[in-house]
């Protein structure tokens, strides 16, 4: 069954850094999300991603925050400069078109110290 | 309100079945789903059920869908120790691109 990778799985990064969570969504997939969960909270919806650009962005999305797909099979999340309030689990996902191929992957635990 | 809410916590015996409820809040809302995840994992779907539908099963999984009050259940029969995770329920939002509103979980402890 074809999965969505995120790599890496864990990362410890000190407030102020710059950090960037990877994901290679499913390969034919066409709209790419990321969401997060902070510890013992919901799933909170980030940013959509379709055709190359943003499709929507939650408020959580701020000037800190940015996506891109650099080469055609990664989708990258990147945090400019991280708070200790962005330490949360955060799941990419992708579909192709249809509203139940939803697939998450498994997750990178960010830890801002 | 734009809150998708859950119980936090359910606790049954092995082999008993367990019922996980949801309310959800957009009654535009075109799917629904079930995610599980285990400790430290990532988000399994586990079932899902479109808006015209009452009822959903699959093997030891049944989901009821209430539109009227915009809740939506999940039975799970023959509970087993396997089964101990937390379910989210989730609702697709349409928009540019669509997105799914989580709800918090509910927390499944099965004893053995």
């Amino acid at each position: 069954e074809p999965e969505v990778t995120q790599t890496p799985s864990h990362q410890v990064t000190q407030m102020g850094q710059e950090v960037i969570l990877r994901c290679v969504p499913i390969s034919n997939h066409l709209y790419f999300y990321w969401y997060r969960q902070i510890l013992g909270q919901k799933v909170e919806f980030l940013v959509s991603f379709y055709n190359n650009e943003i499709s929507e962005k939650s408020e959580i999305f701020d000037d800190q925050f940015s996506v891109e797909r650099p080469d055609g099979s990664n989708f990258t999340l990147k945090i400019r400069s991280t708070k200790l309030e962005d330490s949360a689990m955060y799941f990419c996902a992708s579909i192709h078109d249809s509203y139940i191929g939803y697939t998450f992957g498994s997750g990178t635990r960010l830890t801002v110290v | 309100g734009e809150d998708v809410e859950q119980s936090l916590f359910l606790s049954v015996r092995e082999g008993d079945s367990s019922v996980i409820n949801c309310t959800y809040t957009d009654s535009s809302s075109t799917y629904l789903y079930w995610y599980k995840q285990e400790p430290g994992a990532g988000l399994q779907l586990l079932t899902y059920i479109f808006s015209n539908m009452d009822m959903k099963q699959d093997q030891r999984l049944t989901v009821l869908l209430n539109k009227k009050d915009k809740h939506l259940s999940l039975r799970i029969a023959d509970t087993q120790t396997g089964d101990s995770a937390i379910y989210f329920c989730a609702e697709y939002r349409s928009g540019n691109t669509g997105k799914l509103i989580f709800g918090q979980g509910t927390t499944l402890q099965v004893k053995p």
